[in-house]
């Protein structure tokens, strides 16, 4: 089955600087997708960065940028300039393309807190 | 506009109640799911919807059913089997699976507390 590992319940940063959030899976599938989902204190589920398996390149959204190793299973957010609204929990996700169901995994997220 | 309503935001159940929790998306999605939510938790899957008429049961189904008899609805009835309902519960929608498309939209959630 496959699994998503989230080692850091918590983490901290200061307003503008950089945190990264790990994240490894455990998978035998050749093809698949990773998310980085955002949860908010209002609960409300957001799409931070998608990164699809057979891509090389990292993905990257504005401040939001991934460090996927396929070989490791690894699959790292890196927050850039941080900002107090970036303060959340945050989820990591899988999913497969094929072999098995198509069920969107989840970590057990990561509480990241933005100091002023 | 577009997207997917959850009702109510809070409920209680009492002991030996069956509850319902509402889902409908406007999206024209054909994908549904509902996940539970625990403290310290990640999501975890309870049942999912690819189309009409049809759906299979996810890591935790023991206490829930569901229904899809509309593409915009999939209710989620916690009965009277699941002995710890308590927790947020969020129904999430996509585009003929999530393999095929972009993203999940999720709902706003239902909190379910046992009274």
């Amino acid at each position: 089955a496959q699994t998503v590992t989230q080692s850091q319940p918590e983490m901290s940063v200061q307003e503008a600087e950089t945190v990264t959030l790990s994240c490894t899976y455990d998978t035998s599938e050749s093809d698949y997708y990773l998310f980085w989902y955002k949860q908010p204190p209002s609960r409300q589920m957001i799409l931070v960065i998608r990164q699809e398996a057979y891509k090389q390149q990292n993905a990257t959204e504005n401040r939001f940028s991934v460090n996927f190793q396929k070989a490791a299973k690894s699959f790292s957010l890196k927050i850039s300039d941080s900002q107090l609204g970036d303060a959340a929990m945050y989820f990591c996700a899988y999913i497969a393309t094929q072999g098995g169901s198509e069920k969107l995994v989840f970590g057990k997220g990561t509480k990241l807190t933005v100091n002023p | 506009d577009g997207g997917i309503t959850q009702s109510p935001k809070y409920l209680f159940r009492k002991e030996g109640q069956n509850v319902t929790l509402s889902c409908e998306q406007n999206l024209n999605h054909d994908a549904m799911y509902w996940y539970r939510q625990d403290p310290g938790q990640g999501l975890r899957l309870i049942y999912y919807s690819q189309i009409v008429n049809d759906f299979q049961k996810g890591d935790i189904a023991e206490g829930y059913s569901v229904s899809r008899e509309k593409k915009e609805s999939f209710p989620l009835t916690v009965t009277s089997a699941q002995k710890n309902p308590t927790a947020f519960y969020l129904c999430a929608s996509s585009v003929r699976g999530v393999a095929t498309n972009e993203k999940l939209f999720f709902g706003s959630g239902t909190q379910l507390s046992v009274l």
